[in-house]
């Protein structure tokens, strides 16, 4: 199965900790997406990457959050000194390219962060 | 700016019987639209899309979708529903950019046996 791959699927933090989440996209996608749910709420937007580059950050945090995707291995979403409110699923997404024509935009299964 | 909109929290359906998850959007130009399907504790799977062309947009599950411009909806539809299509489904609209997507708030669908 080459779908987008993201650990860890469930992870625990107490208030003040570092989280860190990665993706893994799927075999020939090179651009890399996070969203996150909150509970009750819909899917938000965070970041859109490419290799190397950050093309679309609009949805991220101003403070404490960081996302990157380098040349080698899984991109990264990085919460520092994490709160209770920061607690939520984080999906990864990707897709072969930007643009319309036959793009689909592919989830993996989720990130579940819980802030204790 | 673009949103989408799911009216509905929740669907009851029983098995066997039609079921209709609605959605509207407000888009200034073209709008690109797709469904997806979360089960619980799981990650969105991607149902199916509507770019451009026929109006009834078929996808995976047995699962389509009807555009209508004048109404600016996409309602999601299954003629005959089953126990095992209970879950969360999202209703999303690709943005101008045409790489990220904006987000119904879901609608839980619930196919009572």
């Amino acid at each position: 199965n080459a779908g987008v791959m993201q650990n860890p699927r469930h992870l625990v933090r107490r208030r003040g900790q570092e989280a860190r989440l990665r993706c893994s996209p799927m075999k020939g996608h090179s651009h890399v997406y996070w969203y996150r749910q909150l509970p009750e709420e819909g899917l938000k937007f965070m970041v859109y990457l490419q290799k190397e580059n950050i093309i679309d950050e609009s949805g991220m945090p101003k403070e404490r959050f960081s996302a990157e995707f380098p040349k080698e291995g899984p991109s990264i979403l990085r919460i520092q000194q994490v709160v209770r409110g920061d607690s939520a699923a984080y999906f990864c997404a990707s897709s072969p390219k930007a643009g319309l024509s036959g793009n689909t935009i592919y989830f993996g299964e989720g990130s579940w962060l819980t802030v204790v | 700016a673009q949103s989408v909109a799911q009216p509905e929290d929740q669907v009851n359906v029983a098995e066997g019987n039609p079921l209709t998850v609605k959605c509207t959007y407000s888009v200034s130009g073209n709008p690109y639209l797709f469904w997806y399907v979360q089960y619980p504790n799981r990650g969105l799977q991607f149902l199916l899309k509507y770019i451009t062309g026929d109006n009834l947009v078929k996808g995976s599950y047995g699962f389509e979708a009807e555009f209508n411009k004048s109404q600016t909806s996409f309602h999601l539809k299954k003629p005959s529903a089953l126990v095992s299509d209970s879950a969360l489904y999202f209703c999303a609209l690709l943005n101008s950019g045409y790489s990220t997507l904006t987000f119904g708030k879901g609608t839980m669908l619930l196919v009572s046996p």
